[in-house]
């Protein structure tokens, strides 16, 4: 099965308040995380990345928190728009780093009510 | 710059076909990946390549072959087009080895559709 999974497959938000989309993996040998957002009819956009020996980047309206002890991963977004209305992944490499792609999860598709 | 360029956006195949999707980035990355992705799902790693000349598979390499005589270009080639591979297809491109804030840079796909 899928190693990287999401808990929701929809996410429903008011503009302007604060989003969190959950991920969890099972691969504890994992060491880079990575979310993307995907717009209809356009690939994979980087939003932000992670290592396994950080707990929590950020960077622009944007929060990723990795918890290794129990294997999840979350994306916080802050004061959401409606441009922030996508499919978002999580991602993980599973071979410590290793140049051999990464495993992506089901998405969760948030949807941003007015 | 481009960053990375799909070609084409769209096709039709019948079955048995064949054709090549390209993929060209002009970021001077030495890694390139293919992937494919089917309704409601992520995706999946068909073929990567770490450098000229090289190339590996990912998890669904079957029926899919790939290529790599320059840094630039990574097509991937169907031989006979079947159902199964109707799919839309991403090209994506790294400049290292999975580093934070050096992720993998997508193209637009490539949606096949065979028939």
């Amino acid at each position: 099965g899928e190693s990287v999974g999401l808990h929701l497959p929809t996410l429903s938000v008011q503009e302007g308040d604060n989003s969190i989309i959950n991920c969890a993996y099972s691969n504890s040998a994992s060491d880079y995380f990575i979310w993307y957002k995907q717009e209809s009819g356009k690939g994979p956009q980087f939003i932000i990345d992670i290592r396994s020996n950080m707990d929590k980047r950020q960077g622009q309206r944007v929060t990723v928190l990795l918890n290794k002890t129990v294997k999840h991963l979350s994306l916080q977004i802050a004061a959401t728009q409606p441009g922030d209305s996508a499919v978002y992944f999580c991602a993980e490499n599973m071979a410590g780093g290793g140049a051999d792609g990464l495993t992506f999860g089901k998405g969760t598709h948030l949807i941003i009510q007015p | 710059n481009a960053g990375v360029t799909q070609t084409p956006k769209f096709r039709i195949l019948k079955i048995g076909q064949s054709m090549t999707l390209q993929c060209t980035q002009d970021m001077n990355h030495n890694y390139m990946y293919w992937y494919r992705q089917d309704p409601g799902m992520g995706l999946k790693l068909i073929y990567y390549s770490v450098g000229a000349g090289i190339t590996d598979k990912g998890e669904v390499p079957n029926g899919y072959n790939v290529s790599r005589s320059t840094t630039e270009d990574f097509p991937l080639r169907l031989e006979l087009a079947a159902p199964s591979q109707t799919s839309v297809y991403f090209c994506a491109s790294s400049s290292l080895q999975q580093v934070v804030g050096q992720p993998q840079h997508f193209g637009d796909g490539t949606r096949l559709s065979i028939l």
